[in-house]
């Protein structure tokens, strides 16, 4: 059980598109999902805390009109990576509080983004 | 939350029995030590949690110091699948929910 699944895997998208990365909790409800970003050798930098039906919270220095999350339900959380550029090229992962305690925070698999 | 200081890097022979420290000696009363694993290019990978007392499962053990300022986690047999880097963190809960904020963790590489 706690499985969050992560699409797409890897994207390739031009300078001044939208993308749009989903997380899904497949086998339980999580009213509570982070977004978190990591560049080449570095760690996770959390980017924000995302709560089912109310605006999420961003970290600080994160741009929340650039980085748009949306948790309408349980299961979903979705982050759109407005008007990309190359320096937003990273890997973004997902993560969601498990039924229980006993399940820590399950992250997704991540997604790749590069933009050309 | 706390701040987790990890060596950078470990190495470790396949069969023995990995021990990576970590030390959190600014450490709160209700905050959790959580370790994870990423394994290159993956999500992080839950291994163990406790508060205080020693915990055991099937992947790990986790040995919290009594005064709460450092922990160990033990890989018993350790195979070349457990190279990867390990995370360990402090986390407290804030409105309901904890935020997990990940360090520079420790490169565990583990040699045949």
């Amino acid at each position: 059980g706690a499985v969050v699944s992560q699409h797409p895997s890897w994207v390739i998208c031009k300078s001044g598109t939208s993308v749009k990365i989903e997380c899904r909790s497949l086998d339980f409800q999580a009213t509570t999902m982070f977004w978190y970003r990591q560049f080449p050798k570095q760690s996770l930098m959390l980017m924000a805390t995302s709560n089912e039906g109310s605006k999420a919270t961003y970290e600080q220095g994160v741009e929340k009109d650039k980085f748009l999350i949306n948790h309408a339900s349980l299961t979903l959380s979705t982050l759109t990576v407005t008007s990309a550029h190359p320096e937003d090229s990273s890997f973004y992962i997902c993560s969601a509080r498990g039924p229980d305690w006993g399940y820590g925070y399950t992250f997704g698999s991540g997604t790749r983004l590069t933009v050309v | 939350d706390a701040k987790t200081t990890q060596p950078p890097s470990m190495d470790c022979a396949e069969g023995r029995a990995a021990n990576l420290p970590c030390n959190h000696s600014t450490i709160s009363g209700n905050e959790y030590v959580y370790w994870y694993r990423q394994i290159h290019s993956q999500g992080p990978q839950y291994i163990i949690h406790g508060l205080k007392n020693n915990e055991t499962n099937e992947m790990a053990s986790l040995i919290i110091t009594e005064d709460r300022k450092s922990s160990t986690l033990i890989l018993p047999h350790a195979t070349l699948r457990d190279t990867a880097v390990y995370y360990c963190i402090v986390a407290t809960i804030i409105q309901g929910a904890q935020k997990l904020v990940f360090g520079q963790g420790t490169r565990l590489t583990i040699n045949p």
